[in-house]
């Protein structure tokens, strides 16, 4: 149980282009995603929190413009990297909170590395 | 959420028990302890989590000193898939959101 998953897996594309990268939670509930970016030999930076039918809350120095979140459902979080550049080429990942609450833990997504060329 | 300190790396023969500290002096009565671990190029995978006692799964087993200011996460026959970046998280219900420190990088040598 407790699966998400996590689409594309790999994305490379042109500079300027807007990429959408599609968080799901398989087989359970998620109020609460979120979004996380990796660069290579670092640890985790959480970007953004994702609440089901409300505004995504941005961590300091993430621009709400440039990385664009939409929770529509339960099960579905989407992030859009707006007009990409080189920079933006990192590894994303995120991940999902059973509404259930309480300790639950995360479970979270495979990652999409994204590359702008 | 507590801050976690943990070693950057560590070695450790396969079939052998690997033992990976994590300390987190100022954790709060209502954080628990979150392991998670990272395999190359994949998500982080959730292993094990408690309060204060100690806790036994099909993976792992995570033992919690009585202060609870440090904790040790046990894998007890660790094999070549078990190299990974091994991250210690203490974490309340109340703020939802995960800080990562920086892992401990456990390698296992044949």
């Amino acid at each position: 149980g407790a699966v998400v998953s996590q689409h594309p897996s790999r994305v490379i594309c042109k500079s300027g282009t807007s990429v959408k990268i599609e968080c799901r939670s398989l087989d359970f509930q998620a109020t609460t995603m979120f979004w996380y970016r990796q660069f290579p030999k670092q640890s985790l930076m959480l970007m953004a929190t994702s609440n089901e039918g409300s505004k995504a809350t941005y961590e300091q120095g993430v621009e709400k413009d440039k990385f664009l979140i939409n929770h529509a459902s339960l099960t579905l979080s989407t992030l859009t990297v707006t007009s990409a550049h080189p920079e933006d080429s990192s590894f994303y990942i995120c991940s999902a909170r059973n509404s259930g609450g309480g300790n639950q833990p995360q479970h979270f997504g495979d990652g999409t590395r994204l590359s702008i060329l | 959420d507590a801050k976690t300190t943990q070693p950057p790396s560590m070695d450790c023969a396969e079939g052998r028990a690997a033992n990976l500290p994590c300390n987190h002096s100022t954790i709060s009565g209502n954080e628990y302890v979150y392991w998670y671990r990272q395999i190359h190029s994949q998500g982080p995978q959730y292993i094990i989590h408690g309060l204060k006692n100690n806790e036994t799964n099909e993976m792992a087993s995570l033992i919690i000193t009585e202060d609870r200011k440090s904790s040790t996460l046990i894998l007890p026959h660790a094999t070549l898939r078990d190299t990974a970046v091994y991250y210690c998280i203490a974490h309340s219900s109340g703020t939802y959101k995960y800080i990562f420190g920086t892992g401990t990088r456990l390698k296992v040598l044949a």
